[in-house]
């Protein structure tokens, strides 16, 4: 069966750190990826997708994500955290059948 | 924001009640889904639904059955609710799949004792 995996269950950083969140998906075929954040007491966001064309796809609020077919791996990218980050991420994969399969979720905190 | 509604947001059941979740949407949007989200888990699939009449089950479909009379409206039904029920479900929508974007509505917190 199609999986999602996240590697960090739960990051902590301070500001002006660099973050990378690890996705893996068990799929062999085509693949749409996508990040999405949860804000505290809110509902899911788009950050970014990636259909097809360049593997490295960039979002809402600096992120950027690189798609490696050969890694199975979408991982998500910021230069420099800020405090408004803190949040849940999720990488979620469609497999073209209809059914958006998310991972299990990262939350990051991110110190002043 | 896209124009989905969900009731109700909170609610607090007996093991054993029936329940039953509403979301409304205004995009007429073809596609709706019910995950659920639990720590740990991230969000799972419960239904969804690709038109009037048409369902279909997702990852964890057991203990909840869904309708679509309406373009806007899917219900989710816990016949007898149960603890392991207990959970945030979250209503989404989509106008294209595969390859569209869901837009998620706020959620309603379910708490079976």
């Amino acid at each position: 069966a199609q999986s999602v995996s996240q590697h960090n269950h739960h990051v902590i950083l301070s500001e002006a750190a660099s973050l990378e969140l690890g996705c893996n998906y068990s799929y062999g075929g085509t693949v749409n990826l996508f990040w999405y954040v949860q804000y505290p007491g809110q509902h899911l966001q788009l950050l970014l997708k990636y259909f097809s064309g360049d593997p490295l796809v960039k979002g809402i609020k600096g992120f950027e994500a690189e798609f490696i077919k050969s890694k199975f791996s979408f991982n998500l990218r910021k230069p420099s955290v800020q405090w408004s980050d803190t949040a849940e991420y999720f990488c979620a994969v469609n497999n073209q059948g209809g059914k958006l399969i998310f991972g299990q979720g990262t939350e990051l905190s991110v110190k002043p | 924001d896209a124009g989905i509604t969900q009731s109700p947001r909170h609610k607090v059941t007996e093991t054993g009640t029936p329940v039953t979740l509403r979301c409304h949407q205004t995009e007429n949007h073809r596609y709706m889904y019910w995950y659920r989200q639990d720590p740990g888990h991230g969000l799972r699939l419960i239904h969804y639904s690709y038109g009037v009449k048409d369902t279909d089950k997702g990852e964890v479909s057991d203990g909840y059955s869904v309708s679509r009379s309406k373009t806007e409206d899917f219900l989710l039904t816990l016949e007898s609710a149960t603890s392991s029920q207990t959970s945030v479900y979250f209503c989404a929508i989509s106008d294209e799949t595969p390859t569209g974007e869901l837009f998620f509505g706020e959620g309603s917190r379910l708490t079976v004792l």
